[in-house]
């Protein structure tokens, strides 16, 4: 099946950095999408992005779905970005399947 | 709209026993899908479905467990009889369409004794 690496695994960030996050996949996909667990275990869709680039407020999202890599941007990291950020995959062969990574783990200090 | 609800929020039974988790999905969703998170497994898709019917159920760890949608607006998920390594937090989720946007509920953590 389709393997999907997140990076880096652990993120440790002062309040006020900008940090980028990576998701990689190991084939093609009809559609891939953020999502971001609270450290009360919510999950929270952030992007919807199977190609191209997205702007939500202080995040944003490039995949480009040829080089089998997303991205996604946090800017001025605030104590609320804290938690773990998932990227998830559907294969072209698998329609409504997402597969997820094993996440970055991001703690914002203040 | 109240997003996706699940009940209960915290599930604590005894190995043997049957479990039930439930889920409304968003309205107008006609796509549900049922999620088990566990730290040594992640996030692993356990079965969905589409209009109400189920659509690939190849998640589903054993005969033990079960799912249904009788109508658009709920589903349960099954457990019988559970085990203490059933514990994990499960998630429903909805979208319109399986392949669009995808909404989560608050999950239910269920403790196996």
């Amino acid at each position: 099946g389709i393997q999907v690496e997140q990076s880096p695994p652990d993120l440790i960030l002062q309040e006020g950095a900008n940090s980028t996050l990576r998701c990689n996949f190991s084939d093609s996909v009809n559609n891939l999408q953020w999502f971001h667990q609270n450290p009360w275990g919510q999950l929270i869709n952030l992007f919807y992005i199977p190609s191209g680039t997205k702007q939500n407020g202080r995040l944003s999202a490039t995949t480009v779905a040829t080089e089998r890599y997303s991205l996604l941007y946090i800017s001025s990291s605030q104590t609320t970005d804290s938690g773990v950020y998932f990227c998830a995959v559907e294969p072209t062969d698998s329609w409504g399947k997402l597969q997820f990574g094993a996440g970055t783990q991001v703690v914002v200090t203040p | 709209d109240a997003g996706v609800i699940q009940s209960p929020r915290h599930e604590v039974t005894e190995m043997g026993q049957e479990v039930t988790l439930r889920c409304k999905p968003i309205s107008g969703h006609n796509s549900l899908f049922w999620y088990r998170q566990t730290m040594m497994r992640g996030l692993e898709l356990l079965i969905y479905f589409n209009n109400n019917v189920p659509i690939d159920d190849s998640g589903m760890p054993e005969d033990r467990f079960s799912a249904k949608m009788p109508n658009a607006s709920f589903s349960t998920l099954k457990i019988q009889p559970s085990e203490p390594r059933d514990s994990a937090v499960y998630f429903c989720a909805s979208s319109w369409l399986g392949n669009e946007k995808l909404f989560f509920g608050s999950g239910t953590q269920l403790s196996v004794l």
